[in-house]
């Protein structure tokens, strides 16, 4: 069966940098998009990128670019999302979600709190 | 601020229906599927519905999507209490070139 495990909770200064892991199994993690959404206390779902595990390719949320980088490791099946410049805004449970064939996402990780306070 | 518009709300008792209402633009929803997933507490989001009208084994028949143009419904017949959640609809959009979820829908039941 598909399994998305994700990193474990942050907490984080303002200003600082957080990497969030996502491992994959149970599929042929190169054939399928990885997309990353995140839900801030209060707020709705929010789509923030997406990768290509297979070539690396990336599309990003325009309000995203230039502060967050997905990268993928193929070897261990795992991607990466990387968000800089940290503010308290950026609070939020994070998540990995595999898409299906037309931008569904049919799995997804179990989610990752990172909390930015001073 | 998201490209797909959803009620903030809707309720209805126990064994009613419901309609959840999607509406956005012939960059995403017109010419893309559209997908609905529900959010429970504490949970992570489930994907209910996919390319439009489609199930996920484990969606129950009660469950059910449409499109029409640029807007997209989900109808939830038989409301049961474990119904009570957050619904949101996805697709992507051409224009942006990224994916787009709805600002997503509270559902109570009576």
């Amino acid at each position: 069966q598909v399994q998305l495990v994700q990193s474990g909770a942050e907490v984080k200064k303002p200003g600082a940098s957080v990497k969030v892991s996502c491992k994959a199994s149970g599929y042929t993690f190169t054939g399928f998009h990885m997309h990353w959404v995140r839900q801030a206390p209060g707020q709705g779902l929010e789509w923030m990128g997406r990768i290509t595990p297979n070539s690396g390719a990336t599309n990003y949320a325009q309000k995203f670019q230039g502060r967050v980088t997905l990268t993928r490791d193929t070897s261990i099946s795992t991607t990466y999302m990387d968000l800089t410049r940290l503010t308290s805004d950026d609070t939020a449970v994070y998540y990995c979600a595999r898409e299906g064939s037309f931008d569904d996402y049919t799995d997804w990780g179990q989610g990752t709190l990172v909390t930015v306070s001073s | 601020q998201s490209v797909l518009t959803q009620p903030p709300s809707v309720s209805a008792a126990p064994g009613q229906k419901v309609t959840i209402s999607c509406s956005g633009s012939n960059s995403n929803i017109g010419n893309n599927y559209v997908s609905w997933y529900q959010h429970l507490p504490g949970a992570a989001p489930k994907l209910l519905i996919y390319e439009n009208n489609r199930r996920p084994s484990g969606t129950p028949a009660r469950f059910s999507g449409s499109k029409s143009d640029t807007s997209a419904t989900l109808a939830i017949t038989g409301l049961q209490t474990g119904d009570e959640a957050d619904y949101y609809c996805g697709t992507w959009d051409s224009s942006l070139s990224g994916s787009v979820l709805g600002t997503g829908t509270k559902v109570t039941v009576l």
